[in-house]
């Protein structure tokens, strides 16, 4: 069993949709909770972290976090033609000597105008 | 400058031959990471470099080696190459500890034929 997984894609919504992008984890030792999005032929850029359980907005992005039941969640609302991309969960157990970052699979958005 | 650099963007490789890739980190970072990314997966954490020192290592083989250099710059280096090293690799830098603050490179897309 990974330690991170990533619900499958690809995903194709119509603009305007609210999706909801979802990752388990089976590490209870993970304490940081990040979603990145990656553009075609770039490299991964931050877009949501957190630390506790609970949600945390930022515009049109909400990530929430469940660490009882291991599950973290990205929903982004508006969904706009650029919001596709690749979504990427990542978790660490620490920072500094531990601050590597596990990353789950992906998965590829596709917003339809 | 700022922004992670990588070079090349594209390299092909004979299997068994060796590979070296650079990166030069952000301005103000001191701390390099190495992620591994193949087609259709998240990336995967190869080794991180702190002062100058490995910090940290993932699950890959020691013909996976490293370097830092007194300006944050960093060299990948790949010995003995197999046609499961294609992928892209991506560095990434950071200040130490902040796990949050990963800036990553577009990578270079490694091809071994």
């Amino acid at each position: 069993q990974k330690e991170v997984e990533q619900d499958p894609g690809p995903l194709s919504v119509p603009e305007g949709a609210i999706v909801s992008l979802n990752c388990t984890y089976s590490n209870s030792a993970f304490q940081y909770f990040m979603w990145y999005r990656q553009y075609s032929r770039k490299g991964p850029e931050l877009l949501m972290y957190t630390y506790s359980s609970g949600n945390k907005e930022d515009g049109r992005f909400t990530a929430q976090v469940d660490k009882s039941s291991k599950y973290i969640s990205l929903f982004i609302r508006d969904s706009q033609p650029s919001d596709s991309a690749t979504y990427l969960c990542a978790m660490s157990v620490g920072a500094g000597a531990n601050s590597k970052l596990t990353f789950g699979k992906g998965i590829t958005l596709s917003v339809r105008p | 400058e700022t922004g992670v650099t990588q070079s090349p963007t594209h390299l092909i490789k004979t299997r068994g031959q060796q590979v070296t890739l650079r990166c030069s980190s952000q301005s103000g970072h001191n701390t390099v990471s190495w992620y591994q990314q193949a087609l259709g997966q998240g990336p995967q954490f190869i080794f991180q470099y702190y002062r100058e020192e490995e910090n940290g290592r993932g699950n890959f083989p020691p013909r996976f080696s490293g370097l830092q250099f007194p300006n944050y710059s960093s060299e990948l280096n790949v010995n003995a190459l197999e046609l499961d090293d294609s992928a892209l690799y991506l560095c990434a830098s950071s200040l130490f500890s902040q796990i949050y603050g990963y800036t990553f490179g577009s990578g270079t897309r490694l091809t071994v034929v």
